[in-house]
Parts: structure tokens; C-alpha cells; sequence
């Protein structure tokens, strides 16, 4: 069973476009994470939200977290070539183990110039 | 501040050869440690985790195993290496601060089995 479900899987535009990602789960989640993933490389952290209707802005990147916490979308604007990568969202569920992390199936992004 | 090493970087091993990966944590203590496995291009695989010293949980049946010597070190293993077994290996750690738990991931070890 995959926890959180990502859409689109694959994604190719133009240079200067705009794009939504989103991240999607029937559970609710305490806080959701977006990284970001270059090829060869280790995902980066971008962004945590924590509160349902959360919008958290960076640079052109805009993340909002739903408001019943099970869902999150992050909204590229003006698409650059260097936004190119793979887009992963994750939630922590945590248990009285410690905190596992579950990740989203990932967006791959390619910005075309 | 902190920093996550894993190496090494590249590796290529015959079918049937042992493995051991080893990944370190700095500027933090008793960290939650994580292995992960990536296919290309593809989310990522949690194989193992750990809270403390001593302490694996593992989330995959697989022929590799985890093992954690010191608190800030954690190291993935196998006695006999499986094609399948190729892939992206990544380390992690995190730090329960709710709500804020976050992960922080290391460069990753490219891992080839011919």
C-alpha cells in the first residue's frame, strides 16, 4: 500500500511555464515534506508544512498543505531549466519505535530550455 | 551544524561478494538513522531503521542487514551480493522536534552487482 500517491509521474514543458505537483494520501500526517533530487545525488530538503492550509513560499516555489493535512501540492512558477529534477514528498508516521518516513511514488521534472 | 557522510561513492561487486556501506552523522546526537534503496528515477525504499545503538528495525525481507556500533554510525551489509541488489543506497537521519521531523539524507552510494 503506498501511503502517499504523486501526480504527474512524469513532466516535460518548456522554460518559462508554469506546473503543479501534487501529493496526495488518504492519512492524515502531522507534517508533510518536499525534497528535491538531482540526478546522482541525495534528495534536499525544500520545505516543511505543518498546518492544514498551510502556504509556505520559496523563491518561485509555492507548497500548500491541505486543510485536513492529508494532501499537499507545490506550484512551480516560470519554470527554469535548473528546477530539473525528481520532486518527493514525505510524511513522518510517527510510532513508539521512532519516526518512520513515508515517500511519495516522486515527480520527475525535466524544464526544456 | 550537521553533515551526513556515506562512501563510498561508487561501487561495483560481483554476484556473491560481501557488502558493507558505512555512513556517519556530525553535530548531532542520538540521531534516528535510515537506510533507503532508490531504483532509477523512482521513489525511495526504506530498508532499515534504527533509533539508538543496537536497535534495527528492518521494513524489507532481503539478504542485506543493518547494523549500528556507535550512535552516530550506521552501516548495511550483506553476506552475498544479488543482482538485484544494484540500485541507489541512501543514509539518513532525523531528530524527533515535533512537528518539524524532518529527514536529512547523505550524497548516496551507486551500487552495481554484475
Amino acid at each position: 500500500t503506498q501511503l502517499l500517491e504523486q501526480s504527474p509521474q512524469f513532466l516535460s514543458i518548456q522554460e518559462g511555464e508554469n506546473l503543479t505537483v501534487y501529493c496526495n494520501s488518504s492519512s492524515v500526517f502531522s507534517s508533510l515534506q518536499w525534497y528535491r533530487q538531482e540526478p546522482g545525488e541525495g534528495p534536499v530538503l525544500l520545505v516543511t508544512v505543518v498546518t492544514g492550509g498551510e502556504v509556505k513560499k520559496l523563491k518561485r516555489l509555492t507548497f500548500q498543505f491541505g486543510d485536513a493535512r492529508k494532501d499537499s501540492s507545490l506550484h512551480i512558477t516560470a519554470a527554469q531549466p535548473g528546477d530539473t529534477g525528481l520532486y518527493l514528498c514525505a510524511g513522518p508516521v510517527n510510532s513508539n519505535t521512532g519516526n518512520q518516513f513515508y515517500f511519495g511514488t516522486g515527480t520527475s521534472l525535466t524544464v526544456i530550455p | 551544524s550537521q553533515t551526513i557522510h556515506q562512501w563510498p561513492a561508487t561501487l561495483v561487486q560481483p554476484v556473491g561478494s560481501p557488502l558493507s556501506l558505512e555512513c556517519t552523522v556530525e553535530g548531532t546526537s542520538n540521531p534516528n538513522l535510515y537506510w533507503y534503496r532508490q531504483a532509477a528515477g523512482r521513489g525511495l525504499q526504506l530498508l532499515f531503521y534504527s533509533v539508538g545503538i543496537g536497535q534495527i528495525s528492518s521494513e524489507v525481507p532481503q539478504n542485506l542487514s543493518a547494523s549500528r556500533p556507535q550512535d552516530r554510525q550506521f552501516i548495511l551489509s550483506s553476506k552475498k551480493l544479488l543482482l538485484s541488489d544494484s540500485g541507489f543506497y541512501l543514509c539518513a537521519w532525523s531528530v524527533e522536534f515535533l512537528p518539524y521531523n524532518e529527514q536529512f539524507f547523505g550524497p548516496g552510494t551507486r551500487l552495481t552487482v554484475l
